[in-house]
């Protein structure tokens, strides 16, 4: 079945610092893939979305490109801030009817002052 | 626009008792998710609704976990008799979907359970 596997955490980095978090999925087909960040204390909300290969999602200074070749969808971010401090999921909704979303484990970043 | 309403907030139980959880989805939103996220994992989908049928209900466990959707609007998830690794926070998400509607899953704020 599809699954999604993302970089184990906890990340801690200093403010500005550069942030990768890995994903890589399985799927058939050519699934649409997100990523979603929950900030302590509130619900799942959608960061950013890609739902054909090559395409790449942006919000709020990240960015995740959809690559086909090595089924990735890393998420990247050139200089973090303190309000970034989250765990950010990847998942993916596979190709077809079925709406619902496969997510991988979570990665929790902490960003220092 | 009101979010995706849960509640409780928290629970805590004793094993081998029942509990429920509430969710109003977004107005409008015509399909509707329970996900299960157990700690330091993923959420992971229990059932999906259409109005107030079942699309996808594969993952839930039927033996002690019901779910309904009367009217097609509030959606009520049941347990019944909790087991100790039912301790998880429960989440609802709702979407529009069908044809030409968007697809994207808003996320309630959840119920954190916890099973003694």
């Amino acid at each position: 079945g599809d699954s999604v596997t993302q970089m184990e955490g906890p990340v801690t980095l200093s403010e500005e610092a550069f942030l990768t978090i890995n994903c890589t999925y399985t799927a058939t087909g050519y699934p649409s893939l997100f990523w979603y960040v929950q900030y302590p204390g509130e619900g799942l909300q959608l960061l950013l979305k890609a739902t054909k290969a090559d395409d790449k999602g942006s919000n709020k200074g990240f960015e995740a490109t959809y690559r086909k070749e090595t089924t990735s969808f890393h998420l990247e971010k050139g200089s973090v801030q303190v309000s970034d401090s989250a765990v950010y999921f990847c998942a993916l909704r596979g190709q077809g009817g079925s709406e619902k979303l496969v997510f991988g484990k979570g990665t929790k970043l902490t960003v220092n002052p | 626009e009101a979010g995706v309403a849960q509640s409780p907030r928290y629970k805590i139980i004793e094993k081998r008792q029942s509990v429920a959880f509430w969710c109003n989805p977004i107005s409008g939103h015509a399909t509707l998710y329970w996900y299960q996220q157990i700690l330091g994992q993923g959420p992971k989908l229990l059932i999906q609704f259409q109005n107030n049928g079942v699309v996808d209900d594969s993952q839930l466990p039927k033996d002690r976990f019901s779910a309904e959707r009367l009217k097609g609007v509030d959606s009520t998830l049941k347990i019944q008799p909790a087991k100790l690794e039912d301790s998880a926070v429960y989440l609802c998400a709702s979407s529009l979907a069908g044809s030409g509607g968007s697809r994207e899953q808003f996320f309630g704020p959840g119920t954190r359970l916890t099973v003694l």
